[in-house]
């Protein structure tokens, strides 16, 4: 069975420009989640999506950064226009789904992406 | 609000010798806990997780650690590290919202 997987692996971009961060989950997950690493600092929350609905986007940091996840499957981070703060490490995560809270999150590689 | 304090950002052992990798937390509720590891150029792995009942929690590779409600902590160990041990640990929890909260995460490093 195939894991999370994350593209691109890296990205480097400069101020002002767009990127967009897409995340395949396990096939079968209802739960997305995205996540963000930032330079020397703790993994923070960014959404979270069961099926195609947003479930909670309250670690989203601005408006600039838009995620959807069209017909429950994969799922697209769009970050417009970037700034450099935006600089990290962009992790996706899914689960199952059925209701239990401590379900096991399976999470991606990771995007690795630096703004200039 | 919750949160997670891993004490120490670099931890080195020697092969063979003890791991000891610190996790606290701080939550309002009864919080699960989750120890996740990251290889190089790899996602985040499950080691182990703590949700309810038996407070000692075996994980994968030889991994263990131990809910202490009295000492909000759950800290990891093992008891003869190894070489492929040499990763980044984070320490995790969730109450429900189901976001985890992370720590800022501990590397370690094994020495021959």
């Amino acid at each position: 069975e195939a894991g999370v997987t994350q593209f691109p692996s890296h990205s480097v971009i400069e101020k002002g420009q767009t990127v967009t961060l897409r995340c395949d989950p396990i096939s079968g997950h209802d739960n997305l989640y995205w996540y963000r690493r930032v330079m020397g600092k703790e993994i923070k929350f960014l959404l979270h999506f069961v099926k195609e609905s947003k479930q909670d986007e309250s670690g989203m940091p601005n408006n600039r950064f838009l995620a959807e996840r069209t017909g429950g499957t994969y799922s697209t981070l769009k970050v417009q226009p970037a700034e450099l703060e935006d600089s990290g490490v962009y992790f996706c995560a899914s689960s199952q789904g059925g209701g239990r809270v401590q379900e096991t999150q399976y999470f991606g590689p990771g995007t690795r992406l630096l703004v200039l | 609000a919750q949160s997670v304090t891993q004490l120490g950002s670099h931890v080195s052992v020697s092969e063979g010798a003890l791991v000891l990798l610190r996790c606290n937390y701080s939550s309002s509720v009864p919080p699960y806990l989750f120890w996740y590891v990251q290889y190089p150029n790899q996602g985040l792995q499950l080691l182990l997780k703590y949700t309810t009942g038996a407070t000692l929690v075996k994980g994968i590779n030889g991994f263990e650690a131990e809910f202490k409600k009295s000492e909000t902590s759950f800290h990891l160990t093992k008891p003869s590290a190894h070489m492929s041990d040499a990763a980044e640990y984070f320490c995790a929890l969730s109450t429900g919202r189901r976001a985890l909260t992370f720590g800022s995460g501990t590397r370690l490093q094994v020495q021959p």
